[in-house]
């Protein structure tokens, strides 16, 4: 099937870490992709992973993969309050149209 | 700003209308993928168009049609709309190709079906 799978809602201390995670279908899947919604707005690529690689810094986030258990994970580090959004979790099917299949998106809220 | 353009930014209809949303790709993109974003169902494809031809389907409803013209603008065409056919519909490119995939988002069209 197509389900990417997320937890919807996530409630972190301002300056404390935020783990969203997600569970992919494809255990072939090239790339996998988290993006941000900040409300009203589209959707926004925050960093994305080959599926050659087990993990990915990037200044406060940090992707971890785990290919055997089909597992992404997003670490933001030091969260702010400009932080809460909508998080996806994303993988490019594995026809040739690359299209991306998301999930259902986890809400994390950053309190004072 | 992506450069994806898309138009009306917000649009209420009845049901039983017909409605046609509007996207400009980011310049240089050939591919265009429609998703939908509800409460209940999160963001689904609908369709996707490489350089003019459709490429991939997903759950796009019979009552739905898009194209992509000449000079790479799409549109997504409702009818016979429904209650349930309220939501978000956003409007992605990309360059189309072997490349890292990542998809541009506009802003969206939210439409409402009273």
């Amino acid at each position: 099937g197509e389900d990417v799978e997320q937890s919807l809602f996530l409630s972190v201390r301002e300056g404390d870490s935020s783990v969203i995670n997600c569970t992919y279908t494809d255990s072939s899947s090239t790339y996998l992709y988290w993006y941000k919604q900040e409300p009203g707005a589209g959707l926004q690529l925050l960093t994305y992973i080959f599926s050659n690689m087990d993990m990915k810094q990037d200044q406060r986030l940090t992707v971890l993969l785990n290919k055997k258990d089909k597992h992404l994970s997003l670490r933001i580090a030091d969260t702010q309050t400009g932080d809460s959004a909508i998080y996806f979790c994303a993988e490019r099917w594995r026809d040739s149209s690359y299209k991306l299949i998301f999930g259902s998106g986890t809400r994390l809220l950053v309190r004072p | 700003d992506s450069g994806v353009t898309q138009t009306p930014k917000h649009l209420i209809t009845a049901t039983g209308q017909r409605v046609t949303l509007r996207c400009s790709p980011r310049s240089g993109d050939l591919s265009v993928y429609w998703y939908q974003q509800s409460l209940d169902q999160g963001l689904q494809f609908l369709i996707q168009y490489y350089n003019g031809e459709e490429r991939a389907k997903g759950n796009i409803l019979e009552r739905f049609s898009a194209q992509q013209f000449p000079d790479l603008h799409s549109e997504l065409n409702l009818s016979s709309l429904e209650l349930g056919d309220s939501a978000l519909y956003f409007c992605a490119s990309s360059v189309g190709g072997v490349e890292t995939g990542e998809l541009f988002f506009g802003e969206g069209s939210r439409l409402t079906v009273l």
